[in-house]
């Protein structure tokens, strides 16, 4: 089954303190890859995505994700964490169908 | 441009009783998905409307929901009767229509947090 693995459900991180979120999603021939994040009270909104080209995808607030085929991962990097970074973060995956599979979202938690 | 509005933002309702979602998705998108998070767990896909057509429904749990597009523009998801476990975050996304497998960028509402007791 297609599926997306986020292991980490919480990630406490200092400010100014680089930070990884990982993803890990279930083989397939072909793959897109997006990073969703949900700041408090707000809706989902896209943060990144790799549909081909170069594997490492950048988005405009700092954060990157380097999309890894051999090792089927797509982790979400920040060199230095602001507060305003909190929020929960989800890695998601297109599998050749028009619907993305979600995994179960990772809790980043910036403290001063 | 307003985003995808869902409404409304909270329902508490109990076993038994019937609610009905709503979404508004941004104008001019003819695809609209909705997806569900229970608590603690992935948000999972129900179903997506092409316009007023349902292109895939593979994800509703149940014949308890029902979800609607009348005209092609909002959609409404109707659970009845709701059971303890259809407790969860609902959203609602909407996209243009491409013409290929892969679309433009999915916008996700607020959701609607619903709440069976």
């Amino acid at each position: 089954a297609q599926s997306v693995t986020q292991l980490d459900s919480q990630v406490p991180v200092f400010e100014e303190a680089p930070v990884e979120l990982r993803c890990n999603y279930s083989s397939s021939v072909s793959v897109y890859l997006f990073w969703y994040v949900q700041y408090p009270n707000q809706g989902l909104q896209l943060l990144l995505k790799y549909l081909s080209g170069s594997t490492l995808v950048k988005s405009i607030n700092g954060f990157e994700a380097e999309f890894n085929k051999s090792q089927t991962s797509f982790h979400l990097r920040k060199p230095s964490v602001h507060i305003s970074d909190t929020a929960e973060y989800f890695c998601a995956v297109h599998y050749n169908t028009d619907k993305l599979i979600f995994g179960t979202g990772t809790r980043l938690q910036v403290f001063p | 441009e307003a985003g995808v509005t869902q409404f409304p933002s909270h329902s508490v309702i109990e076993k038994g009783q019937t609610v009905t979602l709503r979404c508004d998705p941004i104008s001019g998108h003819d695809n609209l998905y909705w997806y569900r998070r229970v608590m603690g767990k992935e948000i999972k896909f129900l179903l997506h409307f092409v316009k007023e057509s349902k292109q895939d429904e593979s994800g509703m749990p149940n014949n308890r929901f029902l979800a609607e597009r009348t005209g092609g523009t909002y959609s409404t998801l109707k659970v009845q009767p709701a059971e303890l476990e259809d407790s969860g975050v609902y959203f609602c996304a909407s996209s243009r229509w491409t013409g290929e497998v892969l679309n433009t960028e999915a916008f996700f509402g607020q959701g609607t947090r619903l709440t069976v007791v």
